[in-house]
């Protein structure tokens, strides 16, 4: 049941785009997107449910493709800030979050 | 600062014992989830209360158990500890029963020697 993510990892320099994807061989009922900085604890970014809608929060977007049970994130203009492990949790309607391996973001100056 | 606190921060036990892990919700959130973070597991779903009473239950050995109290903090019980056991084990909370936002507590890292 656990999604799967890819790529595993990837190294940007500052301003540069990268794409992180998650799929899930279930129909979902959600997609929650999370960053966790070494040592520190995971944090929100944001949730996109059943309708294929997509949400931004600042200069990261992501979309959900309900057809194909698969989700996007999209880094934009990367920043140092966004170094990290991002997780994909995906939810089938039974309050169960069931998260990805994670992809891990470097951002170089 | 996500307003989940969780306690202690570090545990270092021995093998065949028993340790209890605290949690303590945002301000006004139902909801108390429990997750194991290992390097070769990842971050996995345990179990999961909502205003007391158990709600869904992921991959939680029997060995291990949790419980919700009436001022919403929770613990997490476990027992017979064993070398595999060892992990960052994560607190959250949600203002809901489902498909809300979780604010993650910083860990409780749990060595057993």
């Amino acid at each position: 049941q656990q999604p799967v993510q890819s790529p595993q990892a990837v190294i940007l320099r500052e301003g540069e785009d990268a794409v992180i994807n998650c799929s899930s061989s279930k129909a979902l009922y959600s997609v929650h997107w999370y960053r966790q900085k070494h040592g520190e604890a995971p944090v929100f970014l944001m949730i996109l449910l059943k309708g294929g809608e997509q949400k931004g929060h600042d200069k990261i977007s992501a979309s959900f493709n309900e057809k194909k049970q698969q989700s996007s994130l999209y880094l934009t203009a990367s920043q140092l800030s966004y170094s990290g492990t991002y997780f994909c949790g995906t939810e089938i309607g039974d309050y169960k979050l069931s998260f990805g391996a994670g992809t891990t973001v470097t951002v170089r100056a | 600062d996500s307003g989940v606190t969780q306690t202690p921060k570090h545990l270092i036990t021995a093998t065949g014992q028993r340790v209890t892990l605290r949690c303590s919700p945002r301000s006004g959130d139902l909801s108390v989830y429990w997750y194991q973070q290992s390097l070769d597991q990842g971050l996995q779903f345990l179990i999961q209360y909502y205003n007391g009473e158990e709600r869904a239950k992921g991959n939680i050995l029997e060995r291990f158990s949790a419980q919700q109290f009436p001022d919403l903090h929770s613990e997490l019980n476990l027992s017979s500890l064993e070398l595999g056991d060892s992990a960052l084990y994560f607190c959250a909370s949600s203002a809901g029963l489902a498909g809300g936002e979780q604010y993650f507590g910083p860990g409780t890292r749990l060595t057993v020697t």
